[in-house]
Order: C-alpha cells, then structure tokens, then sequence
C-alpha cells in the first residue's frame, strides 16, 4: 500500500534562518506531488506541485522554493525564514489529475 | 478565479440526525469536486469525488451532490455519531477541467456533533 512520510512534525524556527521540510512516498511511482500551506483561519493554499523530477511549478511567489530530487522525495525550502511562513505545512500526492489526493501528517512551523 | 464557499461558522448537530453542509463555488464549471474531512493537528483525510455528470454519490452513511446550475455541493452525513465531530473540506481542482494542477479547498465547515 502507499504511505506519505513528512517531517518534522513540529517546529519553531527564529526569523531569518534557513527551512528544509521533506516528504517521501512509498508503494507507487512517478506521482503527483504537492506542497500546501494552512494558515490560522485560512484554508489550505496551493504553494508548489511536480508531476516529474525536477519538474516544479509555483503557484503562488514567496519567501519559498521547492524541489524534487528523486521520483518519491519533495522538498520545501527557504533562504531566510519570515514572521508570515508560520503555518501549517502539508505534502500530498496524487495518481493522476482526476484522482484523491492523499496528505501526509502535516508539519506545524513556527517562526519566532 | 475560482472561489470556494463554505459556512465557516460551527455546524452543531444532534447525535443520530442528519448533518448537512454547503460548498458553494463561483466563476468557473470544474471536471468534479472533492470533500475531505480534517482532524486537528492532522491532515486531511479524502472522503467522496464526485463528477459534473453525476448528481449524487453516496459512501456508507456519506451522501454528496452535485449541482453545475446552481454552482453548489451538499454533503450529507446520515445517523450522525461524535466520532463524526472534525472539519469538512470541500475542494475543486484548480484547473476547471482537472489536471496535475493541484486543488483548491474551501476553508471547510467545522461540524460538532453531540451526544
């Protein structure tokens, strides 16, 4: 069966320091993947997706890049943490456009 | 672009009734739309997809349907228990037609159910 890992599950980072978040899918290949932000009293909003490796496509222009290095791995990362990053982070994977999207347990960061 | 809108004030509702939400959407026609359901502190969790030819889907005690005239979702949940208590998230894709685009989600319905 298939399995999304993501972590850490929590942390607290000072302003200005650098981020690193990873996610892994296990059981399928080449799926979609995707990076999501849930603020406080917002709804989830799309940060980036890949359909390949090294294929990344942004939706929405930030402090925050994204990439993916082998078929299964994603990874989120910032330069310099800003006050605004905190959030909820979620990876999520997908078969194909039309299918369910399955989300990893989430990652709370805090920036302070 | 596309807008999503769910009643983000609590649903409270009787244990054993019918718990009924809304997702309405606005200034496109999307391929299908999707709930999921989110716990705290977790992530959320597919329930039932649903596509603009068909008008209703059930799973289990689940219930959704589709209206393309009125741009609108009603999802159902019959013989309601506490354990269903969580907040309900209704998602588009972001590309009317779907694609490998990603979703777009309301900011979901929190439903409390009471013994």
């Amino acid at each position: 069966s298939q399995t999304i890992h993501q972590w850490p599950a929590t942390l607290v980072q000072p302003v200005g320091s650098p981020l690193s978040l990873e996610c892994t899918v296990e059981g399928t290949s080449n799926p979609n993947l995707y990076w999501y932000r849930q603020a406080a009293g917002r709804g989830l909003q799309l940060l980036f997706y890949s359909v390949g490796i090294g294929q990344i496509s942004s939706e929405v222009p930030q402090n925050l890049s994204a990439s993916r290095p082998q078929d299964r791995q994603f990874i989120l990362s910032s330069k310099k943490l800003l006050l605004s990053d905190s959030g909820f982070y979620l990876c999520a994977w997908s078969r194909t456009g039309w299918t369910e999207a399955f989300f990893g347990q989430g990652t709370r960061l805090t920036v302070v | 672009s596309q807008k999503i809108e769910q009643n983000s004030e609590a649903l409270n509702i009787q244990e054993g009734k019918t718990a009924t939400l809304t997702c309405n959407y606005t200034n496109y026609s999307p391929a299908y739309l999707q709930w999921y359901r989110q716990d705290p502190g977790r992530g959320p969790v597919f329930l039932l997809l649903i596509r603009e030819n068909e008008k209703e889907k059930r799973k289990e005690r689940l219930k959704v349907t589709f209206d393309t005239t009125l741009k609108q979702s009603l999802f159902h949940i019959t013989a309601s228990q506490p354990a269903d208590s969580a907040t309900y998230l209704c998602a588009l894709p972001k590309v009317a037609g779907g694609g490998a685009d990603g979703l777009t989600f309301g900011k979901g319905t929190h439903l409390i159910i009471q013994p």
